[in-house]
């Protein structure tokens, strides 16, 4: 079965400085992997998608993530930091379309 | 949140008591899921459903049930609850292919918080 995991389960970043949220995936096929952004006590948001199209995804709010199929990894960046980034991050893999896979997560803590 | 209404949103209830939460959709998508979220463990698959009285185990089914009578409702029944289901349970639908950002993604319900005491 797919799996994949969030190498870090807490990213500290200062407003305006880079973002770096990493993901490696394990499967079978070929995946489609997401993103998903979690605010405080609200549901879970779509950031971005990649389903075997440019391996290069851009998604909301300025993040992007590049897939790597010989890491196995799925990497969601941001080039400059809000405040409003501050959340947890999830990144998910799907093998089959139905069976999605949810990584632990990450908090993102961003410092004025 | 795309149609989605989860019932009751915050619930407390005591160990031994059965418990349903509701899902309600309102744009007629045959794919509906449960999950629970815990801290360190993201976002599990309960059990899901493919259709009318069609459904599935997902990989932590054990102690729930769930039913779908209708395409917009699907249940998730607690039996007899414990406190390791004390948890965020959210829903999600999935959109067919109809094009666009959000097709074929999970798109999620706000969640039903659930304490066991």
């Amino acid at each position: 079965a797919q799996s994949v995991t969030q190498l870090d389960s807490h990213v500290s970043v200062s407003e305006g400085t880079p973002v770096l949220l990493r993901c490696n995936y394990s499967s079978s096929y070929s995946p489609s992997l997401f993103w998903y952004v979690q605010h405080p006590n609200k549901g879970l948001q779509l950031l971005l998608k990649y389903t075997s199209a440019a391996t290069l995804v851009k998604g909301i709010n300025g993040f992007e993530a590049e897939f790597k199929k010989s890491e196995t990894s799925f990497h969601l960046t941001k080039p400059s930091a809000h405040m409003s980034d501050a959340a947890e991050y999830f990144c998910v893999v799907s093998d089959l379309g139905n069976d999605m896979r949810f990584g632990a997560g990450t908090r993102l803590t961003v410092k004025p | 949140d795309a149609g989605i209404t989860q019932s009751p949103r915050h619930k407390v209830t005591e160990t031994g008591t059965p418990v349903t939460l509701r899902c309600h959709q309102t744009e007629n998508h045959r794919y509906m899921y449960w999950y629970r979220q815990d801290p360190g463990h993201g976002l599990r698959l309960i059990h899901y459903s493919y259709g009318v009285k069609d459904t599935d185990k997902g990989e932590v089914s054990d102690g729930y049930s769930v039913s779908r009578s209708k395409t917009e409702d699907f249940l998730l029944t607690l039996e007899s609850a414990t406190s390791s289901q004390t948890s965020v349970y959210f829903c999600a639908i999935l959109p067919g292919l109809a094009g666009g950002f959000g097709a074929n993604v999970l798109t999620f319900g706000a969640g039903s918080r659930l304490t066991v005491l």
